[in-house]
């Protein structure tokens, strides 16, 4: 069966810092990724997703950024962090974009 | 652009129905819908593909109306293990598009 791993679950990180996420998908193969981020009591909003190694679509402009390093992998950068990063990250993958996604349990990342 | 989910918010006893409306400015290929608990990672209810079908998932359901580019998600019986978030998530007709945007979210509270 397929499982997503998301690590790691807490980060409390000061401002300027660096970041990385990362999240790896067992038991498929090239899937689609996609990382979110949700503010506290909002919705689920779409930062990068990946249909392929390398291929990386961005929705919203920011310092973040993603790669695809791995057919299974996907990690979300950044070089300094905002406070206005702060949020829940999550992780997904799909097999296809009418297929379901399934989440990872997500970072918490707060900015200090 | 992002689908508007109503209500925002409702509170039910056990044993009530409700009914959850997304609703899209533009033509839908399918629609989503998920359910998050707080802290958790959104869970996978059900896909609904253009051509109006419905489906049903234990005593929820859905249904989907192509030409009124919106969905309805209608849970019978409530109990309180359905108190969460319920987020819809639509993809726009597709050429090469990959992604789900989500709505703002519905949040459904069941008292006993």
């Amino acid at each position: 069966s397929q499982t997503i791993h998301q690590w790691p679950a807490t980060l409390v990180q000061p401002v300027g810092s660096p970041l990385s996420l990362e999240c790896t998908v067992e038991g498929t193969s090239n899937p689609n990724l996609y990382w979110y981020r949700q503010a506290a009591g909002r919705g689920l909003q779409l930062l990068f997703y990946s249909v392929g190694i390398g291929q990386i679509s961005s929705e919203v402009p920011q310092n973040l950024s993603a790669s695809r390093p791995q057919d299974r992998q996907f990690i979300l950068s950044s070089k300094k962090l905002l406070l206005s990063d702060s949020g829940f990250y999550l992780c997904a993958w799909s097999e296809d974009s009418n297929q379901p996604q399934h989440f990872g349990d997500g970072t918490r990342l707060s900015i200090l | 652009q992002q689908p508007v989910q109503s209500p925002q918010a409702v509170i039910l006893r056990e044993g009530e129905d409700a009914v959850i409306n997304c609703s899209s400015s533009k033509a839908l290929y399918s629609v989503h819908w998920y359910r998050q608990k707080h802290g958790e990672a959104p869970v996978f209810l059900m896909i609904l593909l253009k051509g109006g079908e419905q489906k049903g998932h234990e005593k929820i359901s859905a249904s989907f109306n192509e030409k009124k580019q919106q969905s309805s998600l209608y849970l019978t019986a409530s109990q309180l293990s359905y108190s969460g978030t319920y987020f819809c998530g639509t993809e726009i007709y597709r050429f090469g598009n990959e992604k789900l945007t989500f709505g703002t979210g519905t949040r459904l509270t069941i008292i006993p």
